[in-house]
């Protein structure tokens, strides 16, 4: 079955600092990745996602993730966080294999930003 | 751009009652699915529908759950007796097709007293 693991809880960084939050997934062929966010009280708004070809993708509000098959990892990375950036991102992986649709989230890493 | 939408936004209800949750997926999609995120812990899958069936679901979606697309443009996710560990955020998705990106609503935010 497949799996994501998000290790970091909840990361606090200072504005303008840049960021790097974690995924590690475990999937038996090439996954279809993605990053979403939710703000709080707000839904599920998608990042950015790897589906094939170049593994550095680029996302919207300055938001990029490289896939490294060797790590099963797909690592989402900004240069410089702004406020407007505290919410909690969620990566998921899917679908799960011939005739599955479901996505397979982490459990999210909450991001708090300090001025 | 277009989007998915949820009513209500939040819904309160006592357990053992029934509770209807409504979305409107984008108008060309034709994957539809209903996840849910109990406070503070992980999104997980219940159900995808496509062509007017059940395609896949999750353990979770026992027989207190069913879904309808009752008409052209809504999909709903019926509760028929909730239970208090029912109470959760409840997400609705939609894509074009399998594998494709799937656009979620804002959410339905359920508490069973």
């Amino acid at each position: 079955a497949q799996s994501v693991t998000q290790p970091d809880i909840h990361i606090t960084v200072s504005e303008g600092a840049s960021l790097e939050l974690r995924c590690n997934y475990s999937y038996g062929a090439t996954p279809y990745l993605f990053w979403y966010v939710q703000s709080p009280g707000q839904g599920l708004q998608l990042l950015l996602k790897y589906f094939s070809g170049d593994t550095l993708v680029q996302g919207i509000k300055g938001f990029e993730a490289e896939f490294k098959r060797s790590q099963s990892s797909f690592n989402l990375r900004k240069p410089s966080v702004h406020w407007s950036d505290a919410a909690e991102y969620f990566c998921a992986v899917g679908p799960s294999g011939a005739g599955s649709y479901q996505l397979t989230f982490g459990k999210g890493t909450k991001l708090s930003v300090i001025p | 751009e277009p989007e998915v939408t949820q009513t209500p936004s939040h819904q309160v209800t006592q357990m053992g009652q029934e509770v209807i949750l409504r979305c409107v997926p984008i108008s060309n999609h034709l994957y539809f699915y209903w996840y849910r995120q109990i406070l503070g812990q992980k999104v997980e899958f219940l159900v995808s529908f496509y062509n007017n069936e059940i395609s896949e679901k999750s353990e979770i979606f026992d027989d207190q759950f069913s879904v309808e697309r009752p008409d052209g443009s809504n999909f709903t996710l019926k509760i028929r007796s909730t239970k208090l560990e029912d109470s959760a955020m409840y997400f609705c998705a939609s894509n074009t097709n399998l594998g494709e990106t799937q656009y979620f609503g804002p959410g339905t935010r359920l508490l069973v007293l």
